[in-house]
C-alpha cells in the first residue's frame, strides 16, 4: 500500500533551517511528483511547490522562492524539503503528498501524517 | 485572504444533503480540474474529489463533485456524525502558476 512517512517534529529559532525528509513506499517513486503543503495552526492550507522525481524539475511558491528548495533521492525514494530563514510565522505542520495527476492541478491522492516545526526564540 | 472562496461553515442533520460551494475565476477554476479534501481534527487532508466530479477508490458516492464555469460544489448526501471536518477545495491557478485552495468550510452535523 501507498505509504509516505515523514520525519519527526522539529523545534527551530529563527533565522536557522529545517529540512523534512518524507520516505515514499508501496509505489514506484519516480512516476510521480512529491507536493509539499503547509498549514499554521488553526489556519488553512497553503501550497509550497512540488518535485518530479522524474526527473528533478521543481515548481515554487512564489512567496517562498528565495527560502525554499526541494530535493528527491531517487535511491531511497525519499523527497527533501529544506525551509531557510526561518520566521515565527513559518510554525506550522508540514506535508508531502503524493501528485496522482499529470495535468497542473491539486490531485494529492496521498499524504505523509505531517511534521509540526515550531520556530521560536 | 484565498483565491478560492468557500463559505466558513455549513451544518445540517444526520441523514440530510448538504452543499459546499467554492468561488474562484476563469484563471483557476473556470479553466482547470477541481479536488476536495476532508480534513479530520488532527489528520491530514484526505482526497475525496478529483478533476471535478472523480471519486478515487474507497470513497463512498454519497459524496460528488460538480463544477460550473468559475464554481465548484461538493455535496455529501446521507450525512453522518463522522462527516465532521474541514472540507477544502484546490485547483491550479494559471496566472498565479501556483497550486490554490479554498479557505474551507467546518461542517458541523447537528
Amino acid at each position: 500500500q501507498v505509504q509516505l512517512v515523514q520525519s519527526g517534529p522539529e523545534v527551530k529559532k529563527p533565522g536557522a533551517s529545517v529540512r523534512i525528509s518524507c520516505k515514499a513506499s508501496g509505489y514506484t517513486f519516480t512516476a510521480y511528483s512529491t507536493a509539499w503543503v503547509r498549514q499554521a495552526p488553526g489556519q488553512g492550507l497553503e501550497w509550497m511547490g512540488w518535485i518530479s522525481a522524474y526527473n528533478g524539475n521543481t515548481k515554487t511558491a512564489q512567496n517562498l522562492q528565495d527560502r525554499f528548495t526541494m530535493t528527491t533521492d531517487t535511491s531511497t525514494s525519499t523527497a527533501y524539503m529544506e525551509l531557510r530563514s526561518l520566521r515565527s510565522d513559518d510554525t506550522a505542520v508540514y506535508y508531502c503528498a503524493r501528485d496522482g495527476a499529470t495535468v497542473a492541478t491539486a490531485h494529492y491522492d496521498y499524504w505523509g501524517q505531517g511534521t509540526l516545526v515550531t520556530v521560536s526564540s | 485572504h484565498s483565491v478560492l472562496t468557500q463559505p466558513p461553515s455549513v451544518s445540517a442533520a444526520p441523514g440530510q444533503r448538504v452543499t459546499i460551494s467554492c468561488s474562484g475565476s476563469s484563471s483557476n477554476i473556470g479553466n482547470n480540474y477541481v479536488s476536495w479534501y476532508q480534513q479530520l481534527p488532527g489528520t491530514a487532508p484526505k482526497l475525496l474529489i478529483y478533476e471535478n466530479s472523480q471519486r478515487p477508490s474507497g470513497i463512498p458516492d454519497r459524496f460528488s463533485g460538480s463544477k460550473s464555469g468559475t464554481s465548484a460544489t461538493l455535496g455529501i448526501a446521507g450525512l453522518q456524525t463522522g462527516d465532521e471536518a474541514v472540507y477544502y477545495c484546490g485547483t491550479w491557478d494559471t496566472s498565479l502558476s501556483a497550486v490554490v485552495f479554498g479557505g474551507g468550510t467546518r461542517l458541523t452535523v447537528l
